[in-house]
């Protein structure tokens, strides 16, 4: 079964411009979580989406949106990019909404704002 | 609010010595607890976790826990390190909100 698959890997962009970022998750899992890391912050939770239907949100601005696909892939948006957005950014899946349901992690897409 | 505290950025150890990474948790609910390990340049791997029961949680590559709730801890443990167990450690806990609530993160380092 292949794994969780982030794409791109690498992203370089400058300020003010917009970023998509896409998640394919492991076949037959419905729920996509995304994380922010920076050396900083550390990992810090975006937001969930199960059954296209974004469930919960961390607490982040409103230029940092996401969607599910009927397939359960998701893509996750950052519009105005600043400075601060530069992280690796790592999407899980896993196959349910429980909280004790094991999460899968991609390698992340490292995103470097200029 | 859920809050996890890892009291160390970086421990030092030998090849084959004993290593404890320390984990605090802070919640007023019951919650789950979980340690995920992160290779260089790669995602986070689930080590083992703590959902009730024994108090003491094995998991892959020869690591355990023990779940301490007067203490609130969840110390990670390996009573003989490789080199390959070099990596970063984080420990995190979930309730019913679902969403990991993570630590810092612990950098353990193996020296030969």
């Amino acid at each position: 079964k292949a794994g969780v698959t982030q794409t791109p890997r690498y992203l370089i962009k400058t300020r003010g411009q917009q970023v998509t970022l896409s998640c394919s998750p492991i076949s037959g899992h419905r729920s996509v979580s995304w994380y922010q890391q920076t050396p900083g912050q550390g990992l810090q939770f975006l937001f969930e989406y199960f059954s296209e239907t974004q469930r919960n949100k961390g607490n982040f601005p409103g230029r940092f949106s996401g969607r599910q696909f009927s397939n359960s892939r998701s893509e996750m948006n950052v519009s105005t990019l600043e400075l601060g957005d530069s992280a690796l950014y790592l999407c899980a899946s896993s196959s349910s909404r429980r909280a004790s349901e094991k999460l899968f992690f991609g390698s992340g897409t490292q995103l470097s704002v200029l | 609010a859920q809050s996890v505290t890892q009291l160390d950025s970086q421990v030092p150890v030998f090849e084959e010595a004993p290593v404890e990474l320390r984990c605090n948790y802070s919640s007023s609910v019951s919650v789950y607890l979980f340690w995920y390990v992160q290779y260089p340049n790669q995602g986070l791997q689930l080590l083992l976790k703590y959902l009730s029961g024994s108090t003491l949680v094995k998991g892959i590559n020869g690591f355990e826990a023990e779940f301490n709730k007067s203490q609130t801890s969840f110390h990670l443990r390996k009573p003989s390190v490789h080199i390959s167990d070099t990596a970063e450690y984080f420990c995190a806990v979930s309730d019913s909100s679902y969403k990991l609530i993570f630590g810092s993160g612990t950098r353990l380092l193996v020296r030969p």
